[in-house]
């Protein structure tokens, strides 16, 4: 069975650090782009970034950029998101969903299928 | 302020046929697939239309999508109180290099 599922969430103060992590199983990892979505309480879904299967192109949305870094151990069937410089617009449940092909070009693909998420709290 | 423009809340009763609309530009609806998802209530998003009208393993005929132009719509039809949940829409933006989401449908069973 494919699956995706997220862990690494928790507290953190306000210009903090903390990195996700997302375990995936029942597919050649290698072979398929990932992607991070989360979702502010009572708000709808905000794409956060995108990796290519091999690692080698990363997308990130405005929001984030400059201060989340996305990556991938294909040895390790794991996919990371480390979060710099934390504020409060950051608070939100992390999903890390995968790909339906390695990521050449996002504009033929889809998220499936998606982990239950990690919440991550940014508050003093 | 979504990318993509769905409207907030839409309802029907039980048996009967919902229509959700997804409208977007040239830069992503129009050039590229649109895939809806559906959330229910505390749970995780799960696919359910992908490349604009197909529906993965176990996802019910009731359920179908289409696209014209910058507009995507996803069809519920046999309406039932188990289809109570948000559905977004989402595509590919050539313009942003990035993934936009609609900003989600409530979707109520009377």
């Amino acid at each position: 069975e494919v699956q995706v599922s997220e862990s690494g969430g928790g507290l953190v103060q306000p210009g903090g650090s903390l990195r996700l992590s997302c375990a995936a199983s029942g597919f050649t990892f290698t072979n398929y782009a990932m992607t991070w979505v989360r979702q502010a309480p009572g708000k709808g879904l905000e794409w956060v970034s995108s990796i290519t299967g091999s690692g080698d192109d990363t997308y990130y949305a405005d929001s984030v950029k400059g201060r989340f870094l996305i990556s991938r151990e294909n040895s390790k069937n794991t996919l990371y998101l480390q979060m710099n410089s934390l504020r409060a617009e950051d608070t939100a449940v992390y999903y890390c969903a995968k790909e339906s092909h390695e990521g050449l070009w996002f504009g033929d693909s889809w998220f499936d299928p998606w982990g239950q998420g990690t919440l991550v709290t940014i508050s003093s | 302020q979504s990318v993509l423009t769905q409207t907030p809340s839409a309802s029907g009763t039980p048996g009967q046929r919902v229509t959700i609309s997804c409208s977007g530009s040239i830069s992503h609806i129009r050039s590229n697939i649109v895939n809806w998802y559906q959330q229910l209530p505390g749970t995780a998003p799960k696919l359910l239309i992908y490349s604009n009208n197909q529906r993965p393993s176990g996802v019910p005929d009731r359920f179908s999508g289409s696209k014209s132009g910058t507009s995507a719509s996803l069809a519920i039809s046999g309406l039932q109180s188990e289809d109570e949940a948000d559905y977004y829409c989402a595509a590919w933006d050539d313009s942003l290099n990035a993934w936009v989401f609609g900003g989600g449908t409530r979707l109520t069973v009377l």
